[in-house]
C-alpha cells in the first residue's frame, strides 16, 4: 500500500510568484485535505476535495485554489505569493471524512515552501 | 482564534516513566479527538483517538482521557521510551465537519 506522498520537498519562490504544490492520495482514499503549518504553529486547515470538488474551507484567500484529478491526485495553487506563506504544506488523505463519523487522515511528508 | 490549546511547548521525561501531554479546546461542538506524532522532516502519524461517548481509549503504551467538562484531554505514555521522542499535536472535530483544529504541538524528549 502507497501512502501521501508530495511534491516536490522543498521551493523557493519570490513574493509576487505563483506556486503549484502537488499531492498523490494513499491508495483507496477519495478524500485530500491541504493544511498550512507556519513555524512553531500546529497544521491549519486550507481546503478539502472530495470526488473532484472543493469539500471545505478554512480561513484562506482566494489566491488559494486547489484541483482534485479522477485519480485523488491533488495540486494546491497559490497566486501572488506573500512572504508570510513560507510554510510547510501538508497533504493528508482520508477514505471520507466527516461522514459516519471521524477517521484519521494519513499526511504525506509535506512540501516546505519559501518565500524570498 | 486557537481553538485547540497545548500550553506546555517541551516536555522531558526519564525513560521507563510515564509521560502526560495535556491538551485544552474551547469549541463545545467538537466531538472527536485524534493524537498525531510528528518526526521531522514526515508528515504527522495519527496515534489515538477518542470520541466524546468515551472518556478513555486504550491502544497499547498509549491512553488518552476526555473530560468534557472541563474541555480537556490528555495522553499518556506508559513506559516512556526514546523512540517516543517527537512533536505530539492534539487535533479536533466536529460531527460531520471535514477539518482538523490542531494544536502547536509539544515537544517530547525521552532520556535515556
Amino acid at each position: 500500500e502507497t501512502g501521501v506522498t508530495q511534491s516536490p520537498t522543498h521551493l523557493i519562490k519570490t513574493r509576487g510568484q505563483q506556486v503549484t504544490l502537488r499531492c498523490s492520495s494513499q491508495s483507496g482514499h477519495n478524500t485530500v485535505s491541504w493544511y498550512q503549518q507556519a513555524l512553531g504553529q500546529g497544521p491549519q486547515f486550507i481546503f478539502q476535495y472530495y470526488r473532484e470538488e472543493e469539500n471545505g474551507r478554512g480561513n484562506f484567500p482566494p489566491r488559494f485554489s486547489g484541483l482534485q484529478f479522477p485519480n485523488y491526485s491533488s495540486e494546491l495553487n497559490v497566486n501572488a505569493l506573500e512572504l508570510d506563506d513560507s510554510a510547510l504544506y501538508l497533504c493528508a488523505s482520508s477514505p471520507m471524512w466527516g461522514v459516519g463519523g471521524s477517521d484519521e487522515q494519513f499526511f504525506g511528508p509535506g512540501t516546505r515552501l519559501t518565500v524570498l | 482564534d486557537q481553538q485547540v490549546k497545548q500550553n506546555s511547548p517541551s516536555l522531558s521525561v526519564q525513560e521507563g516513566r510515564i509521560s502526560i501531554l495535556n491538551c485544552d479546546y474551547t469549541n463545545s461542538m467538537f466531538d472527536y479527538f485524534l493524537w498525531y506524532k510528528k518526526y521531522p522532516a514526515e508528515g504527522p502519524t495519527f496515534l489515538i483517538s477518542i470520541s466524546s461517548i468515551k472518556d478513555k481509549n486504550e491502544d497499547g503504551r498509549f491512553t488518552v482521557f476526555l473530560n468534557k467538562s472541563a474541555k480537556h484531554l490528555s495522553l499518556h505514555i506508559v513506559p516512556s521510551q526514546p523512540g517516543d521522542s517527537a512533536v505530539y499535536f492534539c487535533a479536533a472535530s466536529g460531527t460531520g465537519a471535514n477539518n482538523l483544529f490542531f494544536g502547536t504541538g509539544t515537544r517530547l524528549t525521552v532520556i535515556p
